[in-house]
């Protein structure tokens, strides 16, 4: 089955400081696989997504993830948090090909950014 | 240009009435999307139209909830008598087709609690 796993559930980081966002998906080939950001009260608003080629993507707001194939994971990354970064963050999984657009999305990790 | 518009943003009712959500897409995307959001979970596909026929209903819990799509464009969501376990945002997203090369964009999401 098709699954997308975060394992953090909150994370709490200083402005400044580097941030890491694990995700691991579960799914029978390479899929696509998104970064969302939510603020409260907001929509879902995409970060940056991988389909294929280079392994690190870059984002907006300066996030980049790295796809690696032999571990399954997507890890969401930035090198200094800013304290409008905190948010609620969802990796999302999308069924290759064909018309199934459906997202599977993750739990989430909810950040936070100390002063 | 204007984003996926949702109405209204937040509702309270008592179990077993009724409701209604509004949904209107980004102009001239052809698919919509209706997800369920419970607290402290991702988001889950209800139903996916293209135009205004449907794509993947498979996890719409038909027996109390309903959607549609008219004219292609518009879009309601409606649960019938709803239950506790119905309180969650209900987010609508549409996009240019339902190719998984095609951004979904979020609107805000409308609260639903049920009491």
């Amino acid at each position: 089955a098709q699954s997308v796993t975060q394992p953090d559930i909150h994370i709490t980081v200083s402005e400044g400081a580097s941030l890491e966002l694990r995700c691991n998906y579960s799914y029978g080939a390479t899929p696509y696989l998104f970064w969302y950001v939510q603020s409260p009260g907001q929509g879902l608003q995409l970060l940056l997504k991988y389909f294929s080629g280079d392994t690190l993507v870059q984002g907006i707001k300066g996030f980049e993830a790295e796809f690696k194939r032999s571990q399954s994971s997507f890890n969401l990354r930035k090198p200094s948090v800013h304290w409008s970064d905190a948010a609620e963050y969802f990796c999302a999984l999308q069924p290759y090909g064909g018309s199934q657009g459906n997202l599977i999305f993750g739990k989430g990790t909810k950040l936070s950014v100390k002063p | 240009e204007a984003g996926v518009a949702q109405s209204p943003r937040y509702k309270i009712i008592e179990k077993r009435q009724s409701v209604a959500f509004w949904c209107n897409p980004i102009s001239g995307h052809a698919t919509l999307y209706w997800y369920q959001q419970i607290l402290g979970q991702g988001p889950k596909l209800l139903i996916q139209f293209q135009n205004n026929g449907v794509v993947d209903d498979s996890q719409l819990p038909k027996d109390r909830f309903s959607a549609e799509r008219l004219k292609g464009v518009d879009s309601t969501l409606k649960i019938q008598p709803a239950k506790l376990e119905d309180s969650a945002v209900y987010l609508c997203a549409s996009s240019l087709g339902p190719l998984t090369n095609y951004e979904q964009y979020f609107g805000p999401g409308t609260r639903l609690t049920v009491t």
